[in-house]
């Protein structure tokens, strides 16, 4: 069983619909939570950080972390064309620094 | 993510040859993470670096993998002999520190690195 799962999609909307993109993890050591977006043939780019259960939002994006069930979420509302790429969640123990473990991604597609 | 530079973007290599990847990381970072994407796989850690030091390399296959951060000029992953199943996406990540708390990782834009 991997670390983390998420489902890898691919997943298409119409524009301005609502996205849910999930994780789940086993290993209740992690403290630290991600949502990275990459674009094809780019590095990631970091989106949403937290470390604690509950909800963080950034404008139209919302992570959402629930560790008794060991599952986040990233919502993005009202979707561009632009949102169009792969989603990695990623997450870390408390001591272990930069050693994110990430999930294989869940490409998006937005459609005008 | 134009602060992580990593170079050459594209690197084409025949099989046992070597491969040199490198990268700078963003200014006033001194922690150095280099992370490989295999085809349909996640991104995958492989080795930890300060200045001068490795302090974690638990994710680097056991032979033919170096990295090197020295005291002057930028991180370098190197290869040896070169096989195709080393054909992947290469990137490289920088924090100003340890902790990730403070320090979430930006990542550069990556090498690919093709074994023919």
């Amino acid at each position: 069983q991997k670390e983390v799962e998420q489902d890898p999609g691919p997943l298409s909307v119409p524009e301005g619909a609502i996205v849910s993109l999930n994780c789940t993890y086993s290993n209740s050591a992690f403290q630290y939570f991600m949502w990275y977006r990459q674009y094809s043939r780019k590095g990631p780019e970091l989106l949403m950080y937290t470390y604690s259960s509950g909800n963080k939002e950034d404008g139209r994006f919302t992570a959402q972390v629930d560790k008794s069930s060991k599952y986040i979420s990233l919502f993005i509302r009202d979707s561009q064309p632009s949102d169009s790429a792969t989603y990695l969640c990623a997450m870390c123990p408390y001591n272990q620094g930069g050693k994110l473990i990430f999930g294989q991604g869940t490409e998006l597609s937005v459609k005008p | 993510n134009a602060g992580v530079m990593q170079n050459p973007r594209h690197l084409v290599r025949r099989r046992g040859q070597e491969a040199r990847l490198r990268c700078s990381p963003m200014k006033g970072h001194s922690h150095v993470y280099w992370y490989r994407q295999l085809p349909e796989e996640g991104l995958k850690f492989m080795v930890y670096l300060q200045k001068e030091n490795i302090i974690d390399e638990s994710g680097m296959p056991k032979e033919r993998f170096s990295a090197e951060f020295p005291k002057e000029g930028p991180s370098i992953l190197r290869i040896q002999q070169v096989v195709r199943g080393d054909s992947a996406a290469y990137f490289c990540a920088s924090s100003p520190g340890r902790e990730t708390y403070n320090s979430p990782l930006h990542f550069g834009n990556g090498t690919r690195l093709t074994v023919t």
